[in-house]
């Protein structure tokens, strides 16, 4: 059963760079859209990119200038980076699997991990 | 941007059927997904284009899609169903798009 775990700082000071891995477990990073959501506080889901096992990346074009997402195939992990960060960042961050580039619809999620930008 | 419009909160009596509503432009030419989102627990996907169920999502969850409206049905509403469900489409422009959410009571 593919599971996934996010990690890093849980805590960024404004203006720096958000950094965040997401960890792959039961599966192999391949076929699919390793996905970055983010939720924050009272707020809904919101997308912030995905890259493909060959290594495509797409993102959403309110954040595009500020992210970008990475795949380490040998470790089975991908990661997020989102620079420049201000208070607006703060959020639960979810990586999750993609299925289907046309329909695009995802499962499973990692549990989350809450990110907090202050200084 | 694309938006897809979810009622903010839908309220059910325990044993009964909710219909929480996805509504968008163009909705039609699309499928959408629903997840169930639980306070401090991840998203769980329950409906795939459309109207396909997870092999592990029980058989009350059901989906349907006509027009402009893509609806998530429970039927026999249980407590364990309260929670925060979310509508989501893949968009030419924007590629993904979440609705706004709607927050299911079970009275």
């Amino acid at each position: 059963q593919v599971q996934l775990q996010e990690s890093g700082p849980r805590l960024v000071k404004p203006s720096e760079t958000l950094s965040l891995t997401c960890t792959l477990s039961g599966g192999s990073i391949s076929y699919y859209y390793w996905t970055w959501i983010r939720q924050p506080p009272g707020e809904g889901l919101e997308w912030i990119g995905h890259i493909y096992h060959t290594g495509s990346s797409n993102y959403n074009p309110s954040l595009k200038s500020r992210v970008a997402i990475s795949l380490d195939k040998s470790k089975n992990l991908f990661s997020l980076r989102l620079t420049s960060v201000t208070a607006a960042d703060t959020a639960v961050y979810y990586c999750a699997r993609g299925h289907d580039f046309t329909d695009n619809w995802f499962d499973p999620w990692g549990q989350g991990t809450l990110v907090s930008v202050s200084s | 941007s694309y938006v897809l419009t979810q009622p903010v909160s839908v309220s059910v009596a325990l044993g009964q059927t909710a219909n929480i509503t996805c509504g968008g432009e163009n909705i039609g030419g699309n499928t959408v997904h629903w997840y169930q989102k639980r306070p401090g627990q991840a998203p769980v996907l329950v409906i795939f284009r459309d109207s396909s169920r997870p092999h592990d999502i029980p058989d009350r969850f059901s989906g349907s899609h006509s027009g402009n409206m893509a609806t998530l049905t429970i039927s026999g509403a249980q407590a364990g169903d309260e929670a925060d469900y979310y509508c989501q489409l893949r968009d030419i422009n924007t590629f993904v798009v979440f609705g706004g959410g709607t927050k299911l009571t079970v009275l």
